[in-house]
């Protein structure tokens, strides 16, 4: 069964902390992991990674794949309370029209 | 940009009530899904359609079923309400296979 994990489930931190979320899986046969951001409503989307060690940026957000190792991190730098959301990962399985979802993980940026 | 709406934020309906939540989106987009997210467990997939009158099983189908008679629209009907179907259901759509935009979710609680 695909399975993708994402730890931890929830965080809270202080304003300008630099947090690292972390995105395992198995499944049976990899294409892609997507990032998503979701506040109140609908999850927006942030990064997708393909190749291992590439990173990925935006801003104070990145991200990188370990295709080895089977895991991808989330990095925020000086977290500000706009950051705080429910981050959730996916992964993209080859030949499937669909996605696999991680629990998400609820940050918490306190003032 | 993309947009894809759903009908209704909030619901509250009975139990054994038959249930439609309604997605548009319109970007001509193939691929729609409906996902229902609750705390713990993620986004969990209920049913997919890469066309018009085509409809496959997600992980979690029993108590649901959907219906795409026009590209833009897809329907995700709950034939009998249960208190356990109490959950935030978000509908996506994509061309290709990744990328998803997210509809605003429905908030359904059923009583």
């Amino acid at each position: 069964e695909d399975k993708v994990v994402q730890s931890p489930l929830s965080l809270v931190v202080h304003e300008g902390d630099t947090v690292t979320l972390n995105c395992s899986y198995e499944v049976t046969n990899f294409r892609s992991l997507l990032w998503y951001k979701q506040e109140k409503k609908a999850p927006t989307f942030l990064f997708m990674l393909t190749s291992s060690g590439i990173e990925k940026k935006s801003g104070r957000l990145s991200s990188i794949l370990d295709k080895k190792e089977l895991f991808s991190i989330l990095n925020i730098t000086a977290t500000q309370t706009g950051d705080s959301a429910v981050y959730l990962c996916a992964v993209h399985i080859q030949g499937a029209q669909k996605l696999v979802f991680g629990q998400g993980t609820r940050l918490t940026i306190n003032p | 940009d993309v947009k894809v709406t759903q009908s209704s934020r909030y619901l509250v309906k009975r139990t054994g009530e038959k249930v439609f939540l309604e997605c548009v989106q319109d970007m001509d987009h193939e691929n729609m899904f409906w996902y229902r997210q609750d705390p713990g467990l993620g986004l969990r997939l209920i049913y997919f359609s890469y066309d018009v009158k085509m409809k496959e099983k997600g992980d979690i189908p029993e108590g649901y079923s959907v219906s795409r008679e026009k590209k833009e629209r897809f329907s995700l009907i709950l034939e009998s309400a249960s208190t356990n179907q109490t959950s935030m259901y978000l509908c996506a759509s994509s061309v290709g296979t990744t990328r998803y935009t997210f509809g605003s979710g429905t908030r359904l609680t059923v009583v």
